[in-house]
């Protein structure tokens, strides 16, 4: 099954753009990545999910046009643009792996945005 | 709108058993998979488990670190998916997520998650 590697943190300035990045084990390049935003205190939201072609059906919920994903080789990305206070959260990668009784679902470790 | 609403957590012993609930609203519950993932506190997140609809014979599958211990059912008359804890152990202490994804736009919806904390 594949893992996924996440920085543990990352910052920004308050309207500049950050990038995030999850990158996919060795031999799992075809794998689409689910990004989610976890705000202090709540529970998980769907951003939007990747593979290499980019974005993966629709946007989740509320998720505003600052946010757009791109995929690249075994690494899939999240930008967030003109960075908001509210965008301040742990942001988890994950995929799901195998069919039948061998299906899984795997996450990155997460990586805490701070808003400088 | 999509709703989804964990509820039956709590303090539980280990050995002991507990059972939560999602209920949900604002899709067609029956068509359908309804997947469990947890959050140990401070921890990232985890996948428990999930049943597959009806159309797919409501079969379940689950994380190594839950099988034989954890079921996950569903009640498509109430919309309600559970997820039994038998034999708790300390390492279950997290807050629990119920999850479902539209399959046509492969959008998620979350519950807002319920604490289970075992400890004797």
């Amino acid at each position: 099954q594949p893992v996924l590697t996440q920085p543990p943190s990352a910052s920004a300035s308050l309207g500049a753009s950050v990038t995030l990045t999850c990158t996919l084990s060795s031999g799992y390049s075809n794998y689409s990545v689910d990004w989610y935003q976890q705000r202090p205190g709540k529970g998980p939201r769907f951003v939007m999910r990747v593979g290499t072609g980019g974005t993966v059906g629709s946007k989740g919920d509320g998720i505003p046009d600052r946010f757009s994903v791109l995929g690249s080789g075994l690494n899939r990305y999240l930008t967030i643009k003109s960075i908001q206070e509210e965008d301040e959260s742990d942001y988890h990668c994950g995929a799901d792996h195998g069919r039948g009784s061998k299906f899984v679902y795997v996450f990155g470790g997460g990586t805490k945005l701070t808003v400088l | 709108e999509v709703q989804l609403v964990e509820s039956g957590g709590g303090l539980v012993k280990p050995g002991r058993s507990l059972r939560l609930s999602c209920t949900t609203s604002g899709f067609t519950f029956g068509d359908d998979a309804m997947h469990w993932f947890r959050q140990a506190p401070g921890k990232g997140l985890e996948w428990v488990g999930f049943i597959r609809s009806k159309a797919y014979d409501g079969t379940t599958e689950y994380a190594a670190s839950v099988k034989g211990r954890f079921t996950i059912s569903r009640d498509d008359s109430k919309s309600i998916a559970y997820l039994q804890m038998n034999s708790v152990k300390t390492e279950d202490t997290a807050v629990y997520y119920c999850r479902v994804r539209n399959q046509q736009t492969f959008v998620d919806y979350w519950g807002q998650g319920t604490l289970v904390t075992v400890s004797s």
